[in-house]
């Protein structure tokens, strides 16, 4: 069964460093999203990225974040200048349809540690 | 701004009875509804989706209903077994693509 992968499955980095998180959509799905989960909280919509271009993004997903599609298969989260509060699960996602009422294939997540 | 309430943390049955879990929420009325179960450590995994004219949608041992009155949803897992133990998550759906989470109800099945 198809299924979306994610890497690192744990990154640590220092505050202040960049960190790319890498994620491999289900093949034939047209929406991406990213979410993130602090350890023992809700999960939280990021941004969700349609035709290329972000489609919806929470207050979250301010100057600091980023995402892109680089090639056909990958679709990345880029965090500049991470901070102590930063340090979550990020889920990556994806969806098939653009019918509105459509399911969400979830990744494993990276584990994100910032020190 | 969308309010999603699970109003137990936690829920503890005995293997073959039925769990229910309740989901209320507030301030808009969803398009859609969706529940997803998470493992720990693992990302949610989708159950069932319930639109706002449907008022039950069934999947094998699951169960979801949608009251749009009550602004309410309730899922059932009848003849519950320790593999169902887990964190069950409901979730709106605006119709933006844009999935606003609970914070889950954890279930713990006895055997």
């Amino acid at each position: 069964e198809p299924e979306v992968t994610q890497t690192p499955s744990h990154q640590v980095t220092q505050m202040g460093q960049e960190v790319i998180l890498r994620c491999v959509p289900i093949s034939n799905h047209l929406y991406f999203y990213w979410y993130r989960q602090i350890l023992g909280q809700k999960v939280e919509f990021l941004v969700s990225f349609y035709n290329n271009e972000i489609s919806e993004k929470s207050e979250i997903f301010d100057d600091q974040f980023s995402v892109e599609r680089p090639d056909g298969s990958n679709f990345t989260l880029k965090i500049r200048s991470t901070k102590l509060e930063d340090s979550a699960m990020y889920f990556c996602a994806s969806s098939e349809s653009q019918v509105v009422a459509y399911e969400q294939y979830f990744g494993p997540g990276t584990r994100l540690t910032v020190t | 701004s969308q309010k999603i309430e699970q109003n137990s943390e936690a829920l503890n049955i005995q293997e073959g009875k039925t769990a229910t879990l309740t989901c209320n929420y507030t301030n808009y009325s969803p398009a859609y509804l969706q529940w997803y179960r998470q493992d720990p450590g693992r990302g949610p995994v989708f159950l069932l989706l319930i639109r706002e004219n449907e008022k039950e949608k069934r999947k094998e041992r699951l169960k979801v209903t949608f009251d749009t009155t009550l602004k309410q949803s309730l899922f059932h897992i009848t003849a519950s077994q320790p593999a169902d133990s887990a964190t069950y998550l409901c979730a709106l759906d605006t119709g933006r693509r844009a999935l606003t989470f609970g914070s889950g109800t954890r279930l713990q099945v006895q055997p």
